[in-house]
């Protein structure tokens, strides 16, 4: 168990161009989540997949907003068109759906920061 | 649909005494139920869980907290807190069919 990985650890655009970010979960977890945590606020839900399935996706997330997961294992997220507003720390987190009570295993996070 | 609710914002205490974080919940379906906390710059660390067996759960670092459907509550308690207990704390309910809500945090501060 390598924990979950996410990439890259920080990364600083400018307003209005693309960014994208990798998480990699815990190899034998079928459920992977977003979650997006501004300073001195909880993770607020972005979307989540079961395998390969994007099956909830929050108000939160704009259309510039996407997030995919393939072939159920790695996902990415990307944002288009950047604002100063998507500044914040985007979290990566995965369970095993099925199995009672399992919780989120996090990754370390990826910070942006929007000039 | 589920949610939660942490009651205090923050919290402070002294080196040496209790501590309650408070957290209710609100769920369609049996929840399970998570205390995770963040440590500053550091990423989120599960502390305990509760997933209807027994109603009183031990955690890590001396936390438990008691599930209480009758008042929809979870709250998190340590009889004596110590100065690495200062970090952000946040209450997690969960439901089979959905997605796991974070509450807004609790802030602990341990003054020596």
């Amino acid at each position: 168990d390598t924990g979950v990985s996410q990439n890259p650890r920080h990364k600083i655009t400018k307003r209005g161009q693309n960014v994208t970010f990798r998480c990699d979960p815990i190899s034998e977890h079928n459920r992977l989540y977003w979650y997006r945590q501004t300073l001195g606020q909880g993770p607020e839900f972005l979307t989540y997949f079961q395998n390969e399935a994007q099956l909830e996706k929050s108000r939160l997330l704009s259309d510039r907003f996407s997030a995919e997961r393939p072939k159920g294992s790695f996902s990415t997220l990307e944002i288009q068109r950047t604002e100063q507003g998507d500044s914040a720390m985007y979290l990566c987190a995965s369970s095993l759906v099925g199995r009672v009570g399992s919780p989120l295993h996090f990754g370390n996070g990826t910070r942006l920061t929007v000039t | 649909a589920q949610s939660v609710t942490q009651l205090d914002s923050h919290v402070s205490v002294s080196e040496g005494t209790p501590v309650l974080l408070r957290c209710n919940y609100s769920s369609s379906y049996s929840p399970s139920l998570f205390w995770y906390v963040q440590h500053p710059n550091k990423g989120l660390q599960l502390l305990l869980k509760y997933t209807s067996a027994a109603t009183l759960v031990k955690g890590i670092n001396g936390f438990e907290a008691e599930f209480k459907k009758s008042e929809t509550s979870f709250h998190l308690t340590k009889p004596s807190a110590h100065m690495s207990d200062a970090a952000e704390y946040f209450c997690v309910v969960s439901d089979p069919l959905r997605d796991m809500r974070f509450g807004a945090g609790t802030r602990l501060t341990v003054k020596p």
